[in-house]
């Protein structure tokens, strides 16, 4: 079981604005980053701390956090956007362990 | 630009051990850490464990404690690890990562592009 909680599927329709969630209680303390990982291809990371974007991601993906919950925004998605999301940070510990949520797998209508 | 480079595909037997390597380039080695995630099958992402490329300082996750060691080699700017008495649940995709923190951090902004390791007897 993970300590992240991610919807196992989330759809959009092409265009629109979709929010995927992830919740536990170390996000209470620490802050959320975002993975899109497509089929046979190594992850990729779109968001990052309070709401950071890498270089190259596009600023329709979005970040942000309230209470136990972190949340990726992706506004007016993209086709290429179809992929799988995955919320990582800190585990409830305090001993620095990292943790993954389950996972979402976005589909664009 | 930053690259990080994996061995090749392995196949083990139930009770083996597997070492994956990890060569990284483009970018100061002992600037960041190295975190290993795993992926099984059509599952979820693992976090495996963390190593400072600066100190050699680990962080493993709970249930790979006592059957995984991560090293560094600066010399080389490659990172290893080993997985000891391989479970046929151990079958996954290995990746390495570098980590933007100076501690184990969430954030791994380039990757590997895995190894696949099979565990059968």
């Amino acid at each position: 079981s993970s300590e992240l909680t991610q919807d196992p599927a989330v759809s959009v329709a092409l265009g629109q604005t979709v929010r995927i969630t992830c919740q536990g209680d170390s996000l209470r303390s620490y802050y959320a980053s975002w993975y899109q990982q497509k089929p046979g291809q190594a992850p990729v990371l779109v968001i990052y701390g309070k709401n950071n974007r890498p270089s190259g991601i596009p600023d329709r993906f979005s970040g942000s956090s309230s209470g136990n919950t972190a949340s990726l925004t992706i506004t007016g998605a993209q086709a290429e956007d179809e992929a799988d999301y995955y919320c990582n940070s800190r585990d409830s510990s305090g001993n620095h362990l990292g943790v993954f949520g389950g996972g979402t797998k976005l589909t664009v209508l | 630009q930053v690259q990080l480079v994996q061995s090749g595909a392995e196949v083990k037997k139930p009770g083996a051990s597997v070492k994956v390597s990890c060569k990284a380039s483009g970018y100061t080695f002992t600037s960041y850490g190295i975190s290993w995630v795993r992926q099984a099958p059509g599952q979820g992402l693992e976090w495996m464990g963390w190593i400072s490329a600066y100190n050699g300082n680990t962080n493993y996750a709970q249930k790979l404690q006592g059957r995984v060691t991560m090293t560094t080699d600066t010399s080389t700017s490659t990172a290893y690890m080993e997985l000891r008495s391989l479970r046929s649940d151990d079958t996954a995709v290995y990746y390495c990562a570098r980590d933007l923190g100076w501690e184990p951090s969430a954030d791994f902004d380039y990757w590997g592009q895995g190894t696949l390791v099979t565990v059968s007897s």
